[in-house]
């Protein structure tokens, strides 16, 4: 059975530092991974999807990794702003179409 | 982009009374739909996964007589919570899967039940 696991489960950072969060998955046969926001009492952003086929994705400030063999994802933010307060949740796919198998997420919390 | 909507926003309803959550999709047909379910400080579990036309398929210790689920079109999924208890209090997501697309889905914006 896929279990993810997001670590910290809590960071708090003062603005304009760059962080990594961190999430890792027990069974590498995934067709892709995901990366979303979630503010509080709100649904979900998706922040950046890869394919098991790749191994990176960019967004503006946002950079997530994928090291599938070592079942392995990051997430760089850089520059942090209080904006970027929210959790970030990774989540894998095992087959196209069918459901995300989620972490419970990493809250982060950046002062001003 | 894809929208999907979730309504009621937020519902209170008592004890032993049941409730019915609406997932749409405004812009897309979907084919598959998925609900999951989010305790507080917990994350997203999947209870379901509901095919147009045809019966759900619910996950290892989801009772499938409490949560009933109705996926009668290609926009429209149905969450009904049956005889509602305290603890069936949650967060719930529905995510829909574009009919044609090989990897997206579209999560709608949440359902906050709280059963008194």
């Amino acid at each position: 059975k896929q279990e993810v696991t997001q670590i910290p489960a809590a960071l708090s950072v003062p603005e304009g530092e760059n962080l990594v969060l961190n999430c890792s998955f027990t069974d590498s046969a995934i067709y892709n991974l995901q990366w979303f926001r979630q503010d509080p009492g709100k649904g979900l952003t998706s922040l950046l999807l890869i394919q098991s086929s790749q191994r990176e994705q960019t967004s503006g400030r946002l950079n997530a990794s994928l090291d599938k063999s070592s079942g392995r994802s990051t997430l760089y933010i850089a520059a942090s702003q209080p904006g970027d307060s929210a959790t970030y949740l990774c989540a894998v796919r095992h087959q196209a179409g069918t459901a995300l198998i989620f972490g419970k997420g990493t809250t982060l919390s950046v002062s001003s | 982009g894809a929208v999907v909507s979730q309504h009621p926003s937020w519902v209170i309803c008592k004890s032993g009374t049941s409730v019915k959550i609406e997932c749409r999709s405004l812009d897309f047909q979907a084919t598959t739909m998925f609900w999951y379910r989010q305790f507080p400080k917990q994350s997203l579990m999947l209870m379901a996964t509901s095919n147009e036309g045809s019966k759900a398929t619910y996950e290892q210790g989801v009772e499938k007589d409490k949560f009933l689920i109705n996926h009668a079109s290609l926009t429209l999924s149905t969450l009904t919570v049956t005889s509602a208890h305290p603890e069936d209090s949650s967060f719930y997501i529905c995510s829909a899967h574009p009919a044609g697309s090989s990897y997206e889905q579209y999560f709608g914006p949440g359902t906050r039940l709280t059963v008194t």
